[in-house]
């Protein structure tokens, strides 16, 4: 069976410093990868897509980027976090056979001080 | 552009009462929709879809959503609720322009407490 992990679960980061999640999915290979955010009360807003290794789509512009080194592997990053980048962020992957079918990882809560 | 109202932010019921909670979306084509639910603090959970035929499809832990093209509505529903129901549910539409990747674009969600 197909398990999607990220890392890590909880994370305080001063303003300014930079930022690194990673999200890996196993059980699957050539996966779509997605990052979304979700602002407090808010709902889930796609920040990035990718349909394979190296192939970044962003939905919106900000201060973040994703990068694909690894088929199953994808990366959120950030240069200097700003205070909006607060939030809980997901990762979520689809397969090929049923690629309207998104799975979600367990989330990083993102605390920006 | 596609978009996905959930009209009500808050719903309170008690359990073994019968649940529906509301979602309205706006799109171009047929749609792909999706009822996915969270608990505090973790990942989204797939409770149902609908990609095309019959209009009333069953999910997961008793759900099922009712899709009514007039309405642009995928209202979901469960006849008895159950404490362990309370969490928060959003509604989703997706899109795959590409047709390899497919976007959804979700409500602001539904909050649902239980009381006993």
């Amino acid at each position: 069976s197909q398990t999607i992990h990220q890392w890590p679960a909880t994370l305080v980061q001063p303003v300014g410093s930079p930022l690194s999640l990673e999200c890996t999915v196993e059980g699957t290979s050539n996966p779509n990868l997605y990052w979304y955010r979700q602002a407090a009360g808010r709902g889930l807003q796609l920040l990035f897509y990718s349909v394979g290794i190296g192939q970044i789509s962003s939905e919106v512009p900000q201060n973040l980027s994703a990068s694909r080194p690894q088929d199953r592997q994808f990366i959120l990053s950030s240069k200097k976090l700003l205070l909006s980048d607060s939030g809980f962020y997901l990762c979520a992957w689809s397969g090929l056979a049923n690629y309207n079918e998104q799975f979600f990882g367990p989330g990083t809560r993102l605390t920006v001080l | 552009a596609q978009s996905v109202t959930q009209p009500d932010i808050h719903i309170t019921v008690s359990e073994g009462a019968s649940l529906e909670l509301r979602c309205n979306y706006s799109y171009g084509a047929t749609p792909y929709l999706f009822w996915y639910v969270q608990s505090p603090g973790q990942g989204l959970q797939l409770l149902l879809k609908y990609f095309s035929g019959d209009t009333l499809v069953q999910g997961i832990k008793g759900f099922e959503a009712e899709f009514k093209r007039s309405q642009s509505s995928f209202n979901l529903r469960k006849p008895s609720v159950h404490w362990s129901d309370a969490a928060e549910y959003f509604c989703a539409v997706g899109r795959n322009p590409t047709g390899t990747a497919s976007k959804l674009t979700f409500g602001t969600g539904t909050r649902l407490q239980v009381t006993l």
